[in-house]
């Protein structure tokens, strides 16, 4: 079984400032995981994903997370928040390796930029 | 390109009434998921196809939901006798079907069951 955990439903931060938004997994095989955004009235784009190699990954508009195996985690960060952050933030795992299949999210966390 | 669409994109019903969400995928992507989402949660899965067929059906939570792709493209999830429960976005996702199999969603389908 899969489950993602995203520690903060809402996280606020001024402009400038590095935005870390937290995610832990679970899994019993070698997973795919997933960061989303999603901004108001808007569908879920990919930020990024980590399927294999390098454990750093790096996305769009600026962020990056890190795969920690040893830590089941794969937080996602961005040095400097601008206002066009703001937005809610999914973190998805699926089965690895050549298999298909549905994604399992965590809950979300806001991301409010303040001026 | 065209991304994934879903039509419509807002739909209100009465309870016990049937309703059908379409959803139309990126041209040449062989998997389709349906997911649903409620307030303050994160998307859940509901369903998925490998071209004509249904892959995966355990996350459609009772027979009243059934979706179909008769002809591997453009899939419609259909809801018999609504529930005020039944309330939420709707999302479609397709892929290519090939691993790492990213999904790219569609804007999803708001259904409110008064």
């Amino acid at each position: 079984a899969q489950s993602v955990t995203q520690l903060g439903s809402h996280v606020s931060v001024s402009e400038g400032a590095l935005v870390l938004l937290r995610c832990n997994y679970s899994s019993s095989v070698p997973p795919y995981l997933f960061w989303y955004v999603q901004y108001p009235n808007q569908g879920l784009q990919l930020l990024l994903k980590y399927t294999t190699g390098a454990t750093l990954v790096k996305g769009i508009n600026g962020f990056e997370a890190e795969f920690k195996k040893s830590e089941t985690s794969f937080h996602l960060t961005k040095p400097s928040a601008h206002m066009s952050d703001a937005a809610e933030y999914f973190c998805a795992v699926r089965r690895g390796g050549g298999s298909q299949g549905n994604l399992i999210f965590g809950k979300g966390t806001k991301l409010s930029v303040k001026p | 390109g065209a991304g994934v669409s879903q039509t419509p994109s807002n739909k209100v019903t009465e309870k016990g009434k049937y309703v059908e969400l379409r959803c139309d995928p990126i041209s040449g992507h062989t998997a389709l998921y349906w997911y649903r989402q409620s307030l303050g949660q994160g998307p859940e899965f509901l369903i998925y196809f490998q071209g004509t067929g249904a892959a995966d059906d355990s996350g459609l939570p009772n027979d009243r939901f059934f979706a179909v792709r008769p002809e591997g493209s453009v899939s419609t999830l259909k809801i018999q006798r609504t529930e005020r429960g039944d309330s939420a976005v709707y999302l479609c996702a397709s892929s290519l079907g090939v691993s790492p199999d990213t999904q790219y969603f569609g804007p999803g389908t708001r259904l409110t069951v008064l």
